[in-house]
């Protein structure tokens, strides 16, 4: 079955920095990549995703990168800002086993003012 | 447009009960997903509902188990509880519109505790 590694654990910067979260999945069949921002007592919350026909999506400050032949996929975020502070989650996940994601472990992301 | 809504979102059950968790999806969705959030394990797909029916199933023991009403409304129940059924119970749900995968909503959780 698929497999989801993401790296760093955790990753400090300085307000303002820009952060990168990496992924590796190991199904070459997977084709869909959200990425998720869980804060302390919530839910997890959709900040951005990636089908594989696509090499690259950008939303304001956040950008996915996925390279399909390596599989692995990034999650940029430029401009940090310490609400920005939380846990982020990759994921991956194919059409036809239906919405069942595998995350990887997480990255707990700190901005420091 | 409400988000989707968890009951209870705290839960203190014994070892050998058995719990009922619930999950009102935001309207129009029709796909229901259930993990399981653990700080050891992560998130742990449990299963997926489409329309009333069972599409997808994670690696848990039958203990767990789920179903969908013709509202979309889920529940799942752990019977048998163990301590280590101690965990953060998400429920995600997603328009899944095409036979494509879409963005999964989630809920709050429920958080079961297990003494």
């Amino acid at each position: 079955g698929e497999n989801v590694e993401q790296h760093p654990s955790t990753l400090s910067v300085q307000e303002g920095d820009s952060a990168v979260i990496k992924c590796t999945y190991s199904d070459s069949a997977s084709n869909y990549f959200p990425w998720y921002k869980q804060e302390l007592g919530k839910g997890p919350q959709l900040i951005i995703d990636i089908r594989s026909n696509v090499g690259e999506k950008k939303d304001q400050r956040i950008a996915v990168t996925l390279n399909k032949t390596a599989k692995h996929f990034s999650l940029h975020i430029t401009e940090t800002q310490p609400e920005d502070s939380a846990v982020y989650f990759c994921a991956a996940s194919r059409d036809n086993y239906g919405q069942n994601f595998v995350f990887g472990p997480g990255t707990r992301l700190s901005v420091l003012p | 447009k409400a988000g989707v809504t968890q009951t209870p979102r705290y839960l203190i059950k014994t070892r050998g009960q058995q719990v009922t968790l619930s999950c009102s999806p935001i309207s129009g969705h029709r796909s229901v997903s259930w993990y399981q959030q653990t700080p050891g394990q992560g998130l742990q797909f449990l299963f997926e509902y489409f329309s009333e029916t069972q599409r997808n199933k994670g690696n848990f023991p039958g203990r767990f188990s789920g179903r969908q009403f013709s509202n979309s409304r889920s529940e799942m129940n752990v019977s048998t509880l163990e301590l280590g059924d101690s965990a953060l119970y998400l429920c995600a749900s997603s328009p899944r519109a095409g036979g494509k995968n879409t963005e999964a909503f989630f809920g709050q959780g429920t958080r079961l505790t297990v003494v």
